[in-house]
């Protein structure tokens, strides 16, 4: 009974290699998140859908973008990772952009 | 722009003792959410327990409680009875009652260990 699910787990990718991570839900909630976490940091966020409206955070590179299909599904792209890339990514969703149901993340390294 | 400490980056636990993790918060609105969040190692970050500045009672949720001070703009979580699952990390967390496109601002965690 998985809420939201994240694919895969942990993601091995080589510098400058465009990597796609994935966040479905079973929640049908209408907004999807995507969080960058590092080691021992608190989760940062790079950007949320509210339905298909895409809202960008001011300090998100440009090598980050995202895709949301659907209301079920959420992509992350990295066009060309970098070492500090490396990170845990976290999806999270929200009925009401208060309370959010987070994923288990994806853990991505960069060689 | 809100700001969230929290000033203990680790604190541990007997099994079966109270433990009180500290938050405090800078904001100059009026009406806002409070949240602590527990990250299990591996495992999805989960609400534990939430506040709206609101109201004036404490939030409880089983063993875990808050102590709200909103004057001092302090967000403390109290754990009795403490138990190994709940050795995690732990991140306060604020959001401001506008409605809209308006983020979590989060602190740097306190790890919690519980010695069995």
């Amino acid at each position: 009974d998985a809420m939201v699910i994240q694919n895969p787990r942990y993601q091995v990718t080589q510098f400058g290699k465009p990597v796609t991570l994935s966040c479905s839900q079973t929640l049908n909630h209408n907004v999807m998140y995507w969080y960058q976490q590092k080691s021992s940091q608190a989760p940062k966020l790079l950007f949320h859908y509210y339905d298909k409206d895409f809202n960008n955070e001011a300090d998100t590179p440009d090598n980050f973008q995202s895709r949301r299909p659907n209301t079920s599904f959420c992509f992350l792209d990295i066009r060309s990772p970098g070492l500090g890339d490396a990170a845990m990514y976290l999806c999270a969703t929200s009925s009401d952009r208060v309370r959010q149901y987070f994923g288990p993340g994806t853990r991505l390294t960069v060689t | 722009a809100q700001t969230v400490t929290q000033s203990q980056p680790e604190m541990s636990v007997q099994e079966a003792e109270t433990v009180t993790l500290s938050c405090t918060y800078d904001t100059s609105e009026s009406d806002y959410y409070l949240f602590w969040y527990k990250q299990p190692p591996s495992r999805q970050m989960i609400l534990v327990i939430r506040q709206e500045a609101y109201k004036q009672q404490n939030a409880t949720e089983n063993r875990f409680s808050v102590n709200f001070q909103k004057a001092a703009k302090s967000f403390s979580l109290k754990i009795s009875d403490s138990q190994l699952g709940d050795a995690a990390m732990y991140f306060c967390a604020y959001r401001s009652f506008v409605s809209g496109n308006t983020p979590l601002v989060f602190g740097k965690g306190t790890r919690l260990s519980v010695i069995a």
